[in-house]
């Protein structure tokens, strides 16, 4: 089965400064990996996502991230992050089994951004 | 140029009543999906559809019903409504075309407070 694992629930970063964002996988194979965002009262937004190729993808709002299989780990990155990225930041597993996508969000991890 | 669209926004309902939230997309996905959103869990999956009269339980799918005669269209009914429902809920969508799994296109939300 696959699960995705967030391991901070909330992190502080002070505007201006580098942010990562942790996520940890568990899938069998190749797996299809994304990055959503929610702002306070709003749905999810795709920030980016990884299929195959190259490992380090780049996203809207300048974010980026980097697959590494050894690690089973895709986490999110910023170089200099703006007040306006505080929200809620969620990693999903994705598959594709008899044609039905099964997407598996993890728990969340909320940004607060002080100045 | 909707996207895709949920209502009502807000709903408050008293225990044992039935309550259907509706859900609505323009871009003729496929895929659609429920989900519910509750502190400490994410998203979880309640229900989802690969296409017109095609649907299948998710995760957490008791106590609710779902149908999509058409689409564009995918209501979630709760039948008789528990305090145990009271959440966030979404509606999301995917296009599924290409194999493997795509990126969710998310509604607003339907906040749904039960009584």
């Amino acid at each position: 089965a696959q699960s995705v694992t967030q391991p901070d629930i909330h992190i502080t970063v002070s505007e201006g400064a580098s942010l990562e964002l942790r996520c940890n996988y568990s899938y069998g194979a190749t797996p299809y990996l994304f990055w959503y965002v929610q702002s306070p009262g709003q749905g999810l937004q795709l920030l980016l996502k990884y299929f195959s190729g190259d490992t380090l993808v780049q996203g809207i709002k300048g974010f980026e991230a980097e697959f590494k299989r050894s690690q089973s780990s895709f986490n999110l990155r910023k170089p200099s992050v703006h007040w306006s990225d505080a929200a809620e930041y969620f990693c999903a597993v994705g598959s594709s089994s008899g044609g039905y996508q099964k997407v598996t969000f993890g728990i969340g991890t909320k940004l607060q951004v002080i100045p | 140029d909707a996207g895709i669209t949920q209502s009502p926004r807000y709903k408050i309902t008293e225990t044992g009543r039935q309550v259907t939230l509706m859900c609505h997309q323009t871009w003729s996905h496929s895929y659609m999906f429920w989900y519910r959103q509750d502190l400490g869990h994410g998203l979880r999956l309640i229900y989802y559809s690969a296409a017109a009269d095609i649907t299948d339980k998710g995760e957490v799918p008791d106590g609710y019903v779902v149908s999509r005669s058409k689409t564009e269209n995918f209501p979630l009914t709760l039948e008789s409504a528990t305090r145990s429902q009271t959440s966030v809920y979404f509606c999301a969508s995917s296009g599924g075309l290409k194999g493997g799994a795509q990126e969710q296109y998310f509604g607003p939300g339907t906040r749904l407070t039960v009584t």
